[in-house]
């Protein structure tokens, strides 16, 4: 079993809906939880940055991290055709170098 | 430049070559991160910098993986006797925190072995 689970998709949506994004992991350790977005033949470009539990919004993105239930989540409010990517959800301990990555969810918005 | 930078974008080697990754991360940033990311998979670690100290190299999957950050700037990943398996993309990072977060990434170079 990997570490960090993530629904590799594809997952379509028309444009404006609101999109839902998660993934679970399994070393409670983990107390960093990050969001990225990669776009295609593209390096991965930080969206958001949690520590712990709770929420935290940007913008149209919203991050969740629920550590009881070790499942973090990711809302995208009023996706645009531009949000089309694939989404990588990713963890690392305190003290820790190294970051664990979920193997990334394709969203595609359709105009 | 503003970003992280490697080069080159793109490297096809002949199994049993040597190959060289360059990356020249964003100018002052302390940690520098390096990923290997094979098709449909996310990111996987490989080795953390520290200005110039290698300070976790867990993640090279063999002893043909070699990487150097000499000047605590430009850091060089070296492949040795390059497999099919090896094939894929190598991505750098860096982060003015120590450790922080990966929280620039380079365009990654894509090596292909034949």
């Amino acid at each position: 079993q990997k570490e960090v689970e993530q629904d590799p998709g594809p997952l379509s949506v028309p444009e404006g809906a609101i999109v839902s994004l998660n993934c679970t992991y399994s070393n409670s350790a983990f107390q960093y939880f990050m969001w990225y977005r990669q776009y295609s033949r593209k390096g991965p470009e930080l969206l958001m940055y949690t520590y712990s539990s709770g929420n935290k919004e940007d913008g149209r993105f919203t991050a969740q991290v629920d550590k009881s239930s070790k499942y973090i989540s990711l809302f995208i409010r009023d996706s645009q055709p531009s949000d089309s990517a694939t989404y990588l959800c990713a963890m690392k301990r305190t003290g820790g170098f190294k970051t664990i990555f979920g193997a990334g969810t394709r969203l595609f918005v359709k105009a | 430049g503003a970003g992280v930078s490697q080069s080159p974008r793109y490297k096809v080697a002949k199994r049993g070559q040597d190959v060289a990754l360059r990356c020249d991360p964003i100018s002052g940033h302390v940690s520098l991160f390096w990923y290997q990311q094979a098709l449909g998979q996310g990111p996987e670690f490989l080795t953390y910098f520290q200005n110039e100290a290698q300070l976790d190299k867990s993640g090279l999957p063999s002893d043909r993986f070699f990487a150097e950050r000499p000047e605590g700037s430009v850091s060089t990943l070296k492949i040795q006797r390059t497999q099919q398996e090896d094939s894929a993309v190598y991505l750098c990072a860096s982060s003015t925190q120590a450790p922080g977060t990966e929280a620039f990434f380079g365009q990654g170079t894509r090596l292909t072995v034949v």
